[in-house]
């Protein structure tokens, strides 16, 4: 299957810091690629769907600036979790899709803790 | 709201038995079901699509869906120590865009 990498596979910041996930398709090229949240026991939740080259689509419920998306190229999706508390601790993981109808690819995914 | 739902568990088998998973949809118009893997601390891993009523089997594993009553199933064959993790089920559909809702997934022991 295709191999999507997440970096940092996990991150400690400060409350009121910004912090950068990235999201690449190592393989292949993916025009879309979805961001999700996942809390202890809980299923993963869809935050928001990063288009390459414009606006990403954000789930109801989530801060469009507060979650900033960037999907600068066909490889690269990037997350930012602007001014972070500790309501943001969480496993954050990023997907892309397949060639058939809503087949997805994982990442590692990245567990942000917020002190 | 569409919803997927899944007993959460712990479901316990001893080993070599066969692991039964279920799961049901709200949305009759769903067109695509998954089943992903996930261990602790780890990101969800796909093992099993269906796409059409009836079984599908891949190894140990056969997912089984019956669309009239909303049901998808997963049961896992000689089931494995290494078996053990949490199982998400996943329903696909298009509405403005593919959407894929996750259940909160069943935790499965497999006892050596």
């Amino acid at each position: 299957g295709a191999v999507v990498s997440q970096h940092p596979s996990r991150v400690i910041c400060k409350s009121g810091t910004s912090v950068k996930i990235e999201c690449r398709s190592l393989d292949f090229q993916a025009t879309t690629m979805f961001w999700y949240r996942q809390f202890p026991k809980q299923s993963l939740m869809l935050m928001a769907t990063s288009n390459e080259g414009s606006k990403a689509t954000y789930e109801q419920g989530v801060e469009k600036d507060k979650f900033l998306i960037n999907h600068a190229s066909l490889t690269l999706s990037t997350l930012t979790v602007t001014s972070a508390h500790p309501e943001d601790s969480s496993f954050y993981i990023c997907s892309a899709p397949g060639l058939a109808d809503n087949e997805q690819f994982f990442g590692p995914g990245t567990r942000l803790t917020v002190l | 709201q569409k919803e997927v739902e899944q007993n959460s568990g712990p479901l316990s088998v001893p080993e070599g038995a066969i692991a039964s998973l279920n799961c049901t949809y709200s949305d009759r118009g769903s067109q695509s079901f998954f089943w992903y893997r996930q261990y602790s601390g780890k990101s969800p891993e796909l093992i099993m699509s269906i796409y059409s009523n009836g079984d599908k089997e891949d190894g140990r594993f056969t997912a089984q869906l019956n669309k009239a009553s909303q049901y998808v199933s997963l049961l896992i064959r000689d089931s494995q120590p290494s078996d053990s993790a949490t199982y998400l089920c996943a329903v696909g559909g298009y509405t403005g865009g593919f959407k894929t809702i996750f259940g909160a997934g069943t935790r499965l022991f497999v006892k050596a």
